[in-house]
């Protein structure tokens, strides 16, 4: 079946450290990968996505790579600053099963100045 | 620009009660989603409706009935509320296509069983 496993957190870093958040994934299919954020009492908003092997989502200085070969897709940032604090959420997407989502249980960021 | 919206966004019921979630989207998407928000656990599926007319139970369906109303409208009813339906959820929809899709979530409720 298929199945997204990210990070545990809370992860607390400091202003412009280096953020790498790990999320792998299990498909029978050939998913969409994707990134969301939610920052506090909001809905989750699209960070990134990928729609196959090598692709590399990129948006707000976050990048992702799809890696078929490791099934991963892990979220980087250079430099983050306080307003990156949220919950991010790894998830897919697979079209040939039943047009679900599959997400995993979120990584809590928080950014001290 | 609407996008997902949901109502009520915030709701204490007591145990027993009975109420409907309302959720409406429009982007002409065919596929709607209900998710339950808990600490730790993620985005739980509760059901969802792959397009108009046709509804299918998620990871944790019990307790809960939808109806897919029309193509905007996607409702999650609570027949009887237990304090274990105390949770945030959250509406969302989107439209699957060749390369992939997206899901568009509305601000969410915030349900109170007492």
């Amino acid at each position: 079946g298929n199945s997204v496993t990210q990070m545990e957190g809370p992860v607390t870093l400091s202003e412009e450290a280096f953020l790498t958040i790990n999320c792998t994934y299990t498909a029978t299919g050939y998913p969409s990968l994707f990134w969301y954020v939610q920052y506090p009492g909001e809905g989750l908003q699209l960070l990134l996505k990928a729609t196959k092997a090598d692709d590399k989502g990129s948006n707000k200085g976050f990048e992702a790579t799809y890696r078929k070969e490791t099934t991963s897709f892990h979220l980087e940032k250079g430099s983050v600053q306080v307003s990156d604090s949220a919950v991010y959420f790894c998830a897919l997407s697979d079209r040939h099963t039943g047009n679900q989502f599959y997400f995993g249980t979120g990584t809590s960021l928080t950014v001290i100045p | 620009n609407a996008g997902v919206t949901q109502t009520p966004k915030f709701q204490v019921l007591k145990t027993g009660q009975s109420m409907t979630l309302q959720c409406a989207q429009d982007m002409n998407h065919n596929s709607m989603y209900w998710y339950r928000q808990d600490p730790g656990m993620g985005l739980r599926l509760i059901y969802y409706s792959a397009s108009e007319g046709t509804t299918d139970k998620g990871e944790v369906p019990n307790g809960y009935n939808v109806s897919r109303l029309n193509k905007r409208e996607f409702s999650l009813r609570l027949e009887s509320a237990a304090p274990s339906q105390t949770s945030v959820y959250f509406c969302a929809s989107s439209e699957f296509y060749g390369s992939g899709a997206e899901a568009f979530f509305g601000q969410g409720t915030r349900l109170t069983v007492v």
